[in-house]
């Protein structure tokens, strides 16, 4: 079955640390990978995607995330993190078969002062 | 990127009434859009799918008559969630694709949510 699976539900950390939300997919042949912020009773805003070409993507808001085939993960970093960056990040997947898309669990960012 | 719009924002509706949500692509053709329903401090779990000019195809486990999707356009979408029970309370989100020559577009744009009380 298809599943993406984010391993952690809560992240805390101090302002201007680093900080890597982890994210892994069911193997497929090929898929696209996505992360995506939602703020309090908001919808989802797109931070990054992969979609083909270099590993590394970076996105808006100074993330980036790298995608590794072999060990099926797309993890998020961030060098350092704002108060603003405290939100619900979730990690999606498109398996190209079906294009239907996939969300982790989420993980919550909590940035403390 | 595109624009979708989704309306209401917020509705509260009384226990046994119908509730149209609608989800607009305001800057190009959706030919697929997609309806996600989330729980407080849950992820987004798909509803089902809608075609533009076809009947939805639902996820395992949704109830198609409760949960009523049309898609009569290229450019809306509709879920109208049948005699609302407080159980039915939830975060409602569109998303929508479309075509770019040969193939899908491979992002899918999402509106900004409807926040659904059932009282």
């Amino acid at each position: 079955a298809q599943s993406v699976t984010q391993l952690d539900s809560q992240v805390p950390v101090f302002e201007e640390a680093p900080v890597e939300l982890r994210c892994n997919y069911s193997s497929s042949v090929s898929v696209y990978l996505f992360w995506y912020v939602q703020y309090p009773n908001q919808g989802l805003q797109l931070l990054l995607k992969y979609l083909s070409g270099s590993t590394l993507v970076k996105g808006i808001n100074g993330f980036e995330a790298e995608f590794n085939k072999s060990q099926t993960s797309f993890h998020l970093r961030k060098p350092s993190v704002h108060i603003s960056d405290t939100a619900e990040y979730f990690c999606a997947v498109t398996y190209t078969g079906g294009f239907k898309t996939i969300f982790g669990a989420g993980t919550r960012l909590f940035v403390k002062a | 990127g595109a624009v979708v719009s989704q309306h209401p924002s917020r509705v509260i509706c009384k226990s046994g009434t119908s509730v149209k949500i609608e989800c607009r692509s305001l800057d190009f053709q959706a030919t697929t859009m997609f309806w996600y329903r989330q729980f407080p401090k849950k992820s987004l779990m798909l509803m089902a799918t809608s075609n533009e000019g076809s009947k939805a195809t639902y996820e395992q486990g949704v109830e198609k008559d409760k949960f009523l999707i049309n898609h009569a356009s290229l450019t809306l979408s509709t879920l109208t969630v049948t005699s609302a029970h407080p159980e039915d309370s939830s975060f409602y989100i569109c998303s929508a694709r479309h075509w770019t020559g040969q193939m899908m577009n491979t992002e899918a744009f999402f509106g900004q949510g409807t926040r659904l009380t059932v009282v």
